[in-house]
């Protein structure tokens, strides 16, 4: 069974650009999550998906970030235009309804100068 | 301030030995504690999942315990081998199907030969 996937594994910005990261989930798995790391800090909690609908987004650190999952499979999460601050790691699990355990994906690492 | 607490942020150990991890949480309420491990360049991989009414549970050489009235858990990792160093994430979730979770810092572990 392939395990979640994120896309692209690193990226490299300038500042006022915009970047676009995705995330395959394990098949079957409706909750999706995404979650982000700033340096030094702890992993945090941005926003969760039911199929295509958001089910908590308190998380969201303003209007700059936009997150999709049309359909209810793959998602993405559109920064524009990006800061300084939001360079970080990146990471979306997936869970299906009867388990409590969220599979991580390996992160995207955001760098913007 | 974060509301888990995790110590040391970082600790040494030699092939074969023994170390303990801590936890101190401040999420109330409180439905169930995870410890994961992040290798680097990885995603989290949980370890184990206790809920309240649970003291103890082990994963192979992973031991975790949770005393609910202090708000303290631990994760023993026994006759520590190399592939154990990484990070050690203590995770905890509000409610029962709450999947928004609250992340401590880790505990980073470095076993050397």
């Amino acid at each position: 069974e392939a395990g979640v996937t994120q896309f692209p594994s690193h990226s490299v910005i300038e500042k006022g650009q915009t970047v676009t990261l995705r995330c395959d989930p394990i098949s079957g798995h409706d909750n999706l999550y995404w979650y982000r790391r700033v340096m030094g800090k702890e992993i945090k909690f941005l926003l969760h998906f039911v199929k295509e609908s958001k089910q908590d987004e308190s998380g969201m650190p303003n209007n700059r970030f936009l997150a999709e999952r049309t359909g209810g499979t793959y998602s993405t999460l559109k920064v524009q235009p990006a800061e300084l601050e939001d360079s970080g790691v990146y990471f979306c699990a997936s869970s299906s309804p009867q388990q409590e355990t969220q599979y991580f994906g390996p992160g995207t690492r955001l760098l913007v100068l | 301030k974060n509301q888990v607490e995790q110590s040391p942020q970082s600790l040494i150990i030699l092939e074969g030995k023994n170390c303990t991890l801590q936890c101190n949480y401040t999420v109330s309420p409180f439905s169930n504690l995870r410890w994961y491990k992040q290798d680097t360049g990885r995603g989290p991989v949980s370890l184990t999942i206790m809920t309240f009414s649970e003291n103890t549970k082990s994963n192979g050489r992973y031991t975790a315990t949770l005393d609910a009235d202090t708000k303290q858990s631990s994760l023993h990792i026994t006759a520590s081998q190399l592939s154990d160093s990484a990070s050690y994430i203590c995770v905890v979730s509000l409610t029962y199907n709450d999947y928004k979770l609250s992340f401590g810092a880790g505990t980073t572990v470095t076993v050397r030969a």
